[in-house]
């Protein structure tokens, strides 16, 4: 109950397309939904995150959608550029005294020029 | 502004050596701090998290074990390593208790990539 289901593994896309990686999860007391996007060798970073309470947020290109009844939330990335390629997370976490956020597995992005 | 060291950078050792991989945060107080590894083109899997000096949960059995000596020092040890502790070591931040909302995102370091041979 705890996990966040993420697909696809990996995705290739045309410069200019919008690949969307969706996530679900279980636990209804999830209440905090980032994403973090990791290049090569380095840590991941947080990128967008959206609260339950709202149905999408937008930060430039990046878009995240939720559906609270379907327990489900995607990443939309507008316009994709190559600079783009890169591990996107998802994760879920709940409020509280200490911060165990549950990741999902990764979705490895290759945007082709 | 706050930031998160970690080293080395990048580590090769022999099976059965010991092991200590040192995290630092700035510019805040209290955090919690995490371990993670990541296996190449895996996921993150949650170590260790700790909510304050001296107070470590451990996620996973394992020969892996950590301790926080001071409030932003983090250390992730083993007396003797195995092949499979080979991956990539994030250590990550968050607020503590008296952090806001904010204390819902994690912050990461670079990284360690351990080799284990």
């Amino acid at each position: 109950q705890q996990q966040v289901k993420q697909s696809p593994q990996s995705l290739i896309v045309q410069k200019g397309g919008i690949p969307i990686i969706n996530c679900a999860y279980e636990n209804t007391a999830f209440d905090y939904f980032p994403w973090y996007q990791q290049f090569p060798g380095k840590g991941p970073a947080l990128l967008i995150a959206i609260r339950p309470d709202v149905s999408e947020k937008k930060e430039g290109r990046f878009t995240i959608s939720f559906n609270k009844s379907a327990k489900q939330f995607s990443l939309h990335i507008m316009d994709s550029q190559p600079g783009d390629s890169a591990t996107y997370f998802c994760a879920a976490s709940m409020e509280g005294g200490y911060q165990k956020v549950t990741f999902g597995t990764g979705t490895k992005l290759q945007v082709i020029p | 502004s706050q930031t998160i060291h970690q080293w080395p950078a990048t580590l090769v050792q022999p099976v059965g050596s010991p092991l200590s991989l040192e995290c630092t945060v700035e510019g805040t107080s209290n955090p919690n701090l995490y371990w993670y590894r990541q296996a190449a083109g895996r996921g993150l899997q949650l170590l260790f998290y700790s909510v304050g000096i001296g107070q470590i949960s451990s996620e996973v059995p394992q020969n892996l074990s950590a301790s926080r000596p001071q409030d932003r020092q983090f250390i992730l040890s083993s007396k003797k390593l195995l092949l499979s502790d080979s991956g990539f070591y994030l250590c990550a931040w968050s607020e503590g208790l008296a952090g806001g909302p904010s204390q819902e995102t994690q912050y990461f370091g670079p990284g360690t990539r351990l080799l284990v041979l």
